[in-house]
């Protein structure tokens, strides 16, 4: 297992569509957070999930914002009815305590 | 009294410099702080980080120091190299909750040869 791996890597969509992302985090680690990256500012945290219990969610995550975590491996980040506000790096991290996050190298989304 | 602020937004140092970047937090509950690299098109990825029950922390060249009184910390690249060019993120959290990060702004380094 090399890291936190993401998919897909880039993808750009029309206003108004669905878009899903994927994580693969590190296999022994039950924590798994999304965050946002816009561009020139740090990490914003949307969720956290330990195991499959999604235990935090962020004022940021609106309700077209909904993520999953089944059987407490990999993870999906879906976002309905894009707005081009929601434009930006999603970033998945995991690790196995409260310290020290390993981050994937994110999903970048443009939307058009 | 979530927010980290962090400065400078950029900085250049000449080769073999020392580059220094300052945070500041306001929440005296915060009882993690680490610091994370970040090069273009990559996620961030854990530098060093301190408790604050310690004042300093130094791993190679990379020094993280911390003043728990003035709520601010710091970290000081020593022998500053081009490789070290890159935007770095100082963070902290509660622990005992669910480890969620809150990050400064972010500095953009450049270390000229």
């Amino acid at each position: 297992d090399t890291g936190v791996s993401q998919d897909p890597r880039h993808k750009i969509t029309k206003r108004g569509q669905n878009v899903t992302f994927r994580c693969d985090p590190i296999s022994e680690h039950n924590r798994l957070y999304w965050y946002r990256q816009t561009l020139g500012q740090g990490p914003e945290f949307l969720t956290y999930f330990q195991n499959e219990a999604q235990l935090e969610k962020s004022r940021l995550l609106s309700d077209r914002f909904s993520a999953e975590r089944p059987k407490g491996s990999f993870s999906t980040l879906e976002i309905q009815r894009t707005e081009q506000g929601d434009s930006a790096m999603y970033l998945c991290a995991s690790s196995s305590s409260n310290y020290g996050y390993t981050f994937g190298s994110g999903t970048r989304l443009t939307v058009v | 009294q979530q927010q980290v602020k962090q400065s400078p937004q950029s900085l250049i140092v000449q080769k073999g410099g020392i580059s220094i970047i300052n945070c500041a937090y306001e929440n005296t509950a915060f009882d993690y702080f680490p610091w994370y690299q970040q090069f273009p098109g990559k996620g961030p990825a854990l530098l060093i980080a301190i408790r604050p029950d310690v004042s300093e922390k130094k791993e190679g060249r990379f020094t993280i120091s911390f003043n728990k009184s003035a709520k601010q910390f710091s970290l000081h690249i020593m022998d500053s190299q081009p490789g070290d060019s890159a935007t770095y993120f100082c963070a902290a959290s509660l622990s005992g909750n669910t480890g969620k990060l809150i990050f400064g702004q972010g500095t953009t380094l450049q270390v000229k040869p």
